[in-house]
């Protein structure tokens, strides 16, 4: 399976833009690339998701490189609810029919 | 609700019980998935069903876990002779098609405690 890459934690002030990074130097190009979120408690939740293109919905933007070896997740204006496990996860023919979760990228927002 | 439900949502067994958890997917969906999420840990792949086949089982840890989706609708994750290492939140997500390019629903989990 292709793997992705992103840091362990990240902070960010409250009503700030944060960016995400996700790595995944070995997609192919039948991967999407999805991003999920979990809060305390909760079950994971979608975000966004995109293939090739830039993509934009009412809860973030998702900027991938030309290359699509790395993508950038876009929280445009942080809440304190905002704060939650964000995972960079690939989904393609070639992974099979799961969504293989790593440790995400877990993200503090302080007021 | 319309969401994904599962149920109990929290359950104790003592070690060697059998438990039976439970997920009423979104009405429609094709694709069903079960997760577990040790304390801590991202949640790990267990087996997947499109419509009542089960297509993918790779991720169940042993033999003693057993899931089935009789009629493509709920599901049923069974653990047979828990240990105290099944100790997990396990979380059921269906999606409406198949591909890649959809979006999964999970369920909120359920907590299993193996004393």
């Amino acid at each position: 399976d292709a793997k992705t890459t992103q840091p362990n934690s990240m902070e960010s002030n409250e009503e700030e833009p944060v960016h995400l990074p996700c790595n995944h130097s070995t997609i192919s190009g039948t991967d999407y690339i999805h991003w999920y979120r979990q809060l305390p408690s909760q079950g994971p939740e979608y975000v966004i998701h995109g293939l090739t293109s830039n993509v934009n919905n009412r809860m973030a933007s998702l900027a991938i490189a030309e290359d699509r070896k790395s993508s950038t997740l876009i929280l445009h204006r942080a809440t304190l609810r905002d704060a939650a496990v964000y995972y960079c996860i690939l989904r393609g023919s070639n992974s099979g029919y799961a969504l293989n979760f790593g440790k995400g990228t877990s993200l503090l927002v302080t007021p | 609700g319309a969401g994904v439900s599962q149920s109990p949502r929290y359950k104790v067994a003592k070690r060697g019980q059998d438990v039976a958890l439970r997920c009423d997917p979104i009405s429609g969906h094709v694709s069903l998935f079960w997760y577990q999420q040790a304390l801590g840990q991202g949640p790990e792949f267990l087996t997947y069903f499109q419509n009542e086949a089960q297509l993918d089982k790779s991720g169940l840890p042993s033999d003693r876990f057993f899931a089935e989706r009789p009629e493509g609708s709920v599901s049923t994750l069974k653990i047979q002779r828990t240990q105290q290492e099944d100790s997990a939140v396990y979380l059921c997500a269906s999606s409406l098609g198949q591909g890649a390019n959809g979006e999964l629903f999970f369920g909120e989990g359920s907590r299993l405690t193996v004393l």
